[in-house]
């Protein structure tokens, strides 16, 4: 069946512009999870989401990210006022419910530059 | 400190070598721990769970501490399509995934 998709796959935008990422998780999975990957680092932990429960914002570096989720589909990450130091891989995981022990499947990320 | 370290190695081994890999977390509260691979520019893919019993899946063993917060992987009769970097993975009660920074993994012929 269809995996975890985000688009776009790469953007390049101007320091101070704003970038909208999308996510469209598996169908039927109620968690979903985005994080950052920086070039040579690990992930980190941005935002999860669960069903109509309040989401976990804890790893949202700065007021300027922030992420919607409509029930348990498509979600959306902003960054506003986009700054070099935000340039990197942005990864959408989702899993059939967000517990530990629980497989999460990957989206091949969007890759975001800003100039 | 971060939560999960990794030694980032790059580790050179010839085909057929077998490979050990150790990742230490300092969250107590992380519940499940995992092994990721990833490829170059690829997203995570999920190698196999560590489980305190230790477990085998083929050639990869994983074992699971937690008295001593360590977790390993070991990788026998390496081949050349293991070469990825491999990511230690703790998990929290509702599923948030802390990573290592990871292990660079280069087997050659």
């Amino acid at each position: 069946g269809a995996g975890v998709s985000q688009s776009p796959s790469n953007k390049v935008t101007e320091k101070g512009k704003d970038v909208e990422l999308r996510c469209d998780p598996i169908s039927g999975h109620t968690a979903l999870y985005w994080y950052r990957q920086r070039l040579g680092q690990g992930l980190e932990f941005l935002i999860y989401f669960q069903g109509n429960s309040a989401p976990d914002k804890s790893g949202l570096p700065s007021d300027r990210f922030s992420a919607e989720r409509t029930g348990e589909s498509v979600s959306t990450l902003t960054i506003q006022r986009t700054q070099q130091e935000d340039s990197a891989v942005y990864l959408c995981a989702s899993s059939l419910e967000g517990t530990s022990g629980i497989e999460q499947y990957f989206g091949p990320g969007t890759r975001l530059t800003v100039t | 400190r971060k939560e999960v370290e990794q030694d980032p190695g790059p580790f050179n081994v010839p085909e057929g070598a077998t490979v050990a890999f150790n990742c230490t977390y300092s969250n107590s509260a992380s519940q499940s721990f995992f092994w990721y691979r990833q490829d170059c520019r690829k997203e995570p893919k999920l190698l196999m769970s560590v489980y305190s019993s230790g477990n085998e899946d083929g050639r990869f063993t994983a074992q699971l501490n937690r008295a001593s917060q360590y977790i390993s992987l070991l990788i026998r009769d390496s081949k050349l399509s293991d070469s990825a970097t491999y990511l230690c993975v703790g998990s929290t009660s509702y599923g948030k995934l802390t990573f290592g920074q990871g292990t660079i993994l280069t087997v050659h012929p």
